[in-house]
């Protein structure tokens, strides 16, 4: 099956920091990977997704991430951090053709500061 | 065109008390997942239905945990009796069937029912 794991359950940035959260994942066949923010006493929102077409995939609010095969990553950047991007991020793996089994991390709380 | 609705938004009871989440997925959904999120154990999947039936129950923690889908409108998560352990966020989300127009690989996530046993 697959599964994620997500490099650091906390990051602090300065506002205007490069924000970088970092995935790995695993699967036996080529994935579908996601990440998804979830703001305080809400539910989860997508940030953007990759589906095996373009590497560099881009999302809202500016971030971006990308599918490295080599490296079986999809770390998600963006170049400036602003204090509204704190929230807790999540990155998620299903496969393809069943979205049935989507494995999310344990999450990554981004702190922004002044 | 709406979300996924939940309710209630909030819940506080008592240990031995019926809970009832409810969830009214995306309409034209073929899938609809329920998730617990906690602190010690992140986002568990409990149960999912596909076209109204459930697929997996699995994850579901105990007997005390049941699940319905009456209708491709309408389903909910029932505790009981309840405890202090069950205190947890729990989404409700829905999606597509693969290979169906407009289908993306995406959850939909509703804003959560946070539940309080006390």
């Amino acid at each position: 099956a697959q599964s994620v794991t997500q490099l650091g359950s906390h990051v602090s940035v300065s506002e205007g920091a490069l924000v970088l959260l970092r995935c790995n994942y695993s699967s036996s066949v080529p994935p579908y990977l996601f990440w998804y923010v979830q703001y305080p006493n809400q539910g989860l929102q997508l940030l953007l997704k990759y589906t095996s077409a373009a590497t560099l995939v881009k999302g809202i609010n500016g971030f971006e991430a990308e599918f490295k095969k080599s490296e079986t990553s999809f770390h998600l950047t963006k170049p400036s951090a602003h204090m509204s991007d704190a929230a807790e991020y999540f990155c998620a793996v299903s496969v393809p053709w069943n979205n049935n089994d989507m494995r999310f991390g344990a999450g990554t709380r981004l702190t922004v500061k002044p | 065109d709406a979300g996924v609705i939940q309710s209630p938004r909030h819940e506080v009871t008592e240990m031995g008390q019926e809970v009832t989440l409810r969830c009214k997925p995306i309409s034209g959904h073929d899938y609809l997942f329920w998730y617990r999120q906690t602190m010690m154990r992140g986002l568990e999947l409990l149960i999912y239905f596909n076209n109204n039936v459930p697929i997996d129950d699995s994850g579901m923690p105990e007997d005390r945990f049941s699940a319905k889908m009456p209708n491709a409108s309408f389903s909910t998560l029932k505790i009981q009796p309840s405890e202090p352990r069950d205190s947890a966020v729990y989404f409700c989300a829905s999606s597509l069937e693969p290979g169906r127009d407009g289908f993306t690989g995406e959850l939909f996530f509703g804003e959560g029912s946070r539940l309080t046993v006390l």
